[in-house]
């Protein structure tokens, strides 16, 4: 089984804080994704990747950078935390790019921005 | 940037009743996936659909893509307990177009 893999399930960061999001996979997959989900606004892609050390904005990007240096990590980073960042954050990984492979999602983080 | 709407956003029903979730597109669609996010859970891949008016069904899951290829339904039949949950059409524009997500229909079953 395909496995998506999360630092945290729940964080609680202060306004201006850095704040790192790990996600690892572990199927050898070529894409990496990050979403942020909000109630009533489905999933919003904010960035993926489809290679090492290469990535592409999604509809969000502002506030947020994003690092994979290994194939199997995908790491979302909040230069300076903001409350609108309170969020549900999402990792997927899957097979091929685009819309035609299913993707395999983590557990999760829900950050909290006081 | 591009939106598809799915509707409705909730549907109570009672427990045996059936469920059905729309996604429409005013754009043709490459192909068009389903997920499913039980309470509390990540989205979990149902189905992939991908040639005009295809039908493709699961047990008391039928899932069927519009001739046109712009619109997409869900239908659950005589749902029970284990299908609470949010689901969420995904569509894609084209094979190299990244998936473009449904706001999701929570489907709640009447106490």
């Amino acid at each position: 089984d395909v496995k998506v893999t999360q630092s945290s399930r729940y964080l609680v960061k202060r306004t201006g804080e850095k704040v790192f999001l790990e996600c690892v996979q572990d199927m050898d997959h070529e894409n990496m994704f990050w979403y942020r989900q909000d109630p009533g606004l489905g999933l919003r892609l904010i960035y993926f990747s489809y290679d090492v050390k290469m990535k592409e904005k999604g509809d969000i990007p502002e506030g947020y950078s994003v690092s994979r240096e290994k194939k199997e990590r995908f790491s979302l980073i909040l230069e300076s935390a903001s409350t609108n960042q309170t969020s549900m954050y999402l990792c997927a990984s899957s097979f091929g790019g685009g819309g035609s492979y299913e993707q395999y999602f983590g557990p999760g983080t829900r950050l909290t921005v006081t | 940037g591009q939106q598809v709407m799915q509707i409705p956003q909730y549907q109570h029903v009672q427990e045996g009743e059936d469920f059905t979730t729309y996604c429409n597109s005013s754009t043709t669609l490459s192909n068009i996936q389903w997920y499913k996010q039980r309470p509390g859970g990540h989205p979990v891949f149902l189905i992939q659909l991908v040639k005009s008016g295809e039908v493709k069904k699961q047990k008391r899951l039928t899932f069927q893509f519009g001739e046109a290829k712009k619109n997409s339904s869900l239908h659950i039949t005589a749902t029970q307990t284990t299908d609470v949950g949010t689901y969420f059409c995904a569509p894609s524009l084209d094979s190299n177009y990244q998936l473009i997500w449904g706001a999701g229909t929570k489907l709640i079953i009447k106490p």
